[in-house]
């Protein structure tokens, strides 16, 4: 079952933070993010793995609540360079993922 | 990070023609790769799932015999559209994956037109 984001979409100036929600209603074992910017494949950002492992990227930190089944990414100090739309994937099985919606993020000058 | 590459970037066929789609680990072995299809303003949405010499699983809903998969070895993996039809214009992504890792790499994806 897909994964549930939140916002759908937010615009933010650049220099300010933004919180990017992701909860599922299975349990969750790991929580990938990724970045896509029109036109071009997914980057990876992070995962978070069930018992608190946790690999990151820069500016951008990311919770994991098992017990919630809910993740949030934190964007701090927002760039122009993080505009885009961001995904959370929940593991299923054999690796695969299943996608989020999406979150679109506009940074404005 | 691992690279992965995809060919072509983008294609514009006649309805009724098959394109084929590769994907291929650049500096690694790929174990596992999977094909995505992806709609404008949409999610990605999990097509196959493909490992190293044996069958690829397919979605629910997706066409085995329209949507040829092919992972002859470790760093290529093809995916063939058949008989492709204007509704199966898309972007289409593949990412790979190796034994024990947990992050999936993306190819830069193709973008198919049908006419």
């Amino acid at each position: 079952q897909q994964p549930v984001q939140s916002p759908q979409a937010v615009i933010l100036r650049e220099g300010e933070d933004a919180v990017i929600n992701c909860s599922s209603s299975k349990a969750l074992y790991s929580v990938h993010w990724y970045r896509q910017k029109h036109g071009e494949a997914p980057v990876f950002l992070m995962i978070l793995l069930k018992g608190g492992e946790q690999k990151g990227h820069e500016k951008i930190s990311a919770s994991f609540n098992e017990k919630k089944q809910q993740s949030s990414l934190y964007l701090t100090a927002s760039q122009l360079s993080y505009s885009g739309t961001y995904f959370c994937g929940t593991e299923r099985s054999n690796y695969q993922l299943i996608w989020g919606a999406g979150t679109k993020l506009i940074i404005k000058p | 990070g691992a690279v992965v590459s995809q060919h072509p970037s983008w294609v514009i066929c006649k309805s009724g023609t098959s394109v084929k789609i590769e994907c291929r680990s650049l500096d690694f072995q790929a174990t596992t790769m999977f094909w995505y299809r992806q709609f404008p303003k949409q999610s990605l949405m999990l097509m196959a799932t493909s490992n190293e010499g044996s069958k690829a699983t397919y979605e629910q809903g997706v066409e085995k015999d329209k949507f040829l998969i092919n992972h002859a070895s470790l760093t290529l993996s093809t995916l063939t559209v058949t008989s492709a039809h204007p509704e199966d214009s898309s972007f289409y992504i593949c990412s790979a994956s190796a034994t024990g890792w947990n992050e999936q790499f993306f190819g830069p994806g193709t973008r198919l037109t049908v006419l």
